[in-house]
C-alpha cells in the first residue's frame, strides 16, 4: 500500500495543454519533494516544499504544498513533449529515506 | 551537484549466476546509501538501506541472502543478486543522501535469462 497516492497514474495529452498531477497523503509530512525520471535513468530532484501553503515555481512547472501539509501538486503549463516522463512526489521519513508516490506517467504528444 | 555514479548500466546474465551493481557517491561521502527497485511502468520500491560500516537494513519482503548489500566505505554500496532468476530481472537504482536532496544514480537494468 502506497503512503502517498498520486493521481491521474497515467496521463496523455498534446504539446500546449496544461496539467495538474496530485499527491496525497493521510499523514502530515515535514516535506515533501517531487522527481521526475526520463526511462532508462534515475529520478532527479525537481523541488523540494516545506512549508504549508507554499507555492514554488520552475519556468512552466508551479508547485503547491498543502496548508495542512497532506497534499501537493504540481501544474505545467503549456506542456512540451521534453516534459514526458514519470513524475514521483516523495516524502522524507527517518534516517533520510524516502517513501515514493506510485507515479504519474506523462506523455506530451507533439 | 552532488553526483552518483552506478555501474553497470545494463546486464544480462544466466540464470543461476550473480549479478554485482556498484553504487558510488563522487563527491560527497554517503554514510547511508539506498537501494531501490522499479517494474515497468511503476514507481521505485525501497528494498533496503544500506549502512557504511554495518549490515544494511532491509524492508520487509526482501530477501537479505539473495540481495547482499556491502557498504564498505562512505562513497561505494554494492547490490549482489545471488543466483538471480527471470523474476529478479528489473531496474535496480540507488541513491545517496545529503542533508536537503537525495540524488540518484543512472539505475541498472538487470535482465536474466
Amino acid at each position: 500500500t502506497q503512503l502517498l497516492e498520486q493521481s491521474p497514474q497515467f496521463l496523455s495529452i498534446q504539446e500546449g495543454e496544461n496539467l495538474t498531477v496530485y499527491c496525497n497523503s493521510s499523514s502530515v509530512f515535514s516535506s515533501l519533494q517531487w522527481y521526475r525520471q526520463e526511462p532508462g535513468e534515475g529520478p532527479v530532484l525537481l523541488v523540494t516544499v516545506v512549508t504549508g501553503g507554499e507555492v514554488k515555481k520552475l519556468k512552466r512547472l508551479t508547485f503547491q504544498f498543502g496548508d495542512a501539509r497532506k497534499d501537493s501538486s504540481l501544474h505545467i503549463t503549456a506542456a512540451q513533449p521534453g516534459d514526458t516522463g514519470l513524475y514521483l512526489c516523495a516524502r522524507g521519513d527517518a534516517g533520510n529515506m524516502l517513501t515514493f508516490g506510485g507515479g504519474t506517467r506523462l506523455m506530451v504528444k507533439p | 551537484g552532488a553526483v552518483v555514479s552506478q555501474h553497470p548500466s545494463w546486464v544480462i546474465c544466466k540464470s543461476g549466476t550473480s549479478v554485482k551493481i556498484e553504487c558510488r557517491s563522487l563527491d560527497f561521502q554517503a554514510t547511508t546509501m539506498f537501494w531501490y527497485r522499479q517494474f515497468p511502468k511503476q514507481s521505485l520500491m525501497l528494498m533496503a538501506t544500506s549502512n557504511e560500516g554495518s549490515k544494511a537494513t532491509y524492508e520487509q519482503g526482501v530477501e537479505k541472502d539473495k540481495f547482499l548489500i556491502n557498504h564498505a566505505s562512505l562513497t561505494l554500496s554494492t547490490l549482489t543478486v545471488t543466483s538471480a532468476h527471470p523474476e529478479d530481472s528489473s531496474f535496480y537504482i540507488c541513491s545517496a543522501t545529503t542533508y536537503t536532496e537525495a540524488f540518484f544514480g543512472q539505475g541498472t537494468r538487470l535482465t536474466v535469462v
